[in-house]
């Protein structure tokens, strides 16, 4: 499987945006690029995902890079709510299906 | 959005008793569900892969006579810690994708101690 990098953790201050980096640098072409959330003691919650163009949804943006090795969950003013896990994943939909495989995430604090 | 419970949400037993934790989704129909363990500042990680109608895919490590799970109906999968123990403490979590959608739902997970 193709593994992800990320920090394990970082700092924000709230209202201000957020860049949380994600090296995938041996990702494969049918791999897209999943992003989970973990708030404490929760389930994880989707985020956003994209194949090779950026993405824009309600809660975040998704930048990929144009190798597909690296991508970066921007959100765009921080909240204290979105302080949580962050799961950068990738998703083989031909030869794993809807099965996803956790790395160690990072884990955002923000600070008021 | 699609809704994934579980219950109970959490649970405490004995040592030697056997647990079972519940697996639902709410407003739609899942022929896979997957159930994910998590230990204290640590990642989720697959236990199994829960099929309706057939047996379940385990991942290597986990024990299918001490982790039961049966995936009954399309909307229910359930997991049997069996004759747990201390070390089987753990966050158990699960979730399942309405159809061919991307985003996988997961529940609210089930905190089991055992005593």
């Amino acid at each position: 499987d193709a593994k992800t990098t990320q920090p394990n953790s970082m700092e924000s201050n709230e209202e201000e945006p957020v860049h949380l980096p994600c090296n995938h640098s041996t990702i494969s072409g049918t791999d897209y690029i999943h992003w989970y959330r973990q708030l404490p003691s929760q389930g994880p919650e989707y985020v956003i995902h994209g194949l090779t163009s950026n993405v824009n949804n309600r809660m975040a943006s998704l930048a990929i890079a144009e190798d597909r090795k690296s991508s970066t969950l921007i959100l765009h003013r921080a909240t204290l709510r979105d302080a949580a896990v962050y799961y950068c994943i990738l998703r083989d939909v031909q030869n794993a299906g809807n099965m996803l495989t956790f790395g160690g995430g990072t884990r955002l604090m923000v600070k008021p | 959005g699609a809704v994934v419970s579980q219950h109970p949400s959490r649970v405490i037993c004995k040592s030697g008793t056997s647990v079972k934790i519940e697996c639902r989704s709410l407003d739609f129909q899942a022929t896979t569900m997957f159930w994910y363990r998590q230990f204290p500042k640590q990642s989720l990680m697959l236990m199994a892969t829960s099929n309706e109608g057939s047996k379940a895919t385990y991942e290597q490590g986990v024990e299918k006579d001490k982790f039961l799970i049966n995936h009954a109906s399309l909307t229910l999968s359930t997991l049997t810690v069996t004759s747990a123990h201390p070390e089987d403490s753990s966050f158990y979590i699960c979730s399942a994708n309405p159809g061919e959608t991307y985003e996988q739902y997961f529940g609210p997970g089930t905190r089991l101690t055992v005593t």
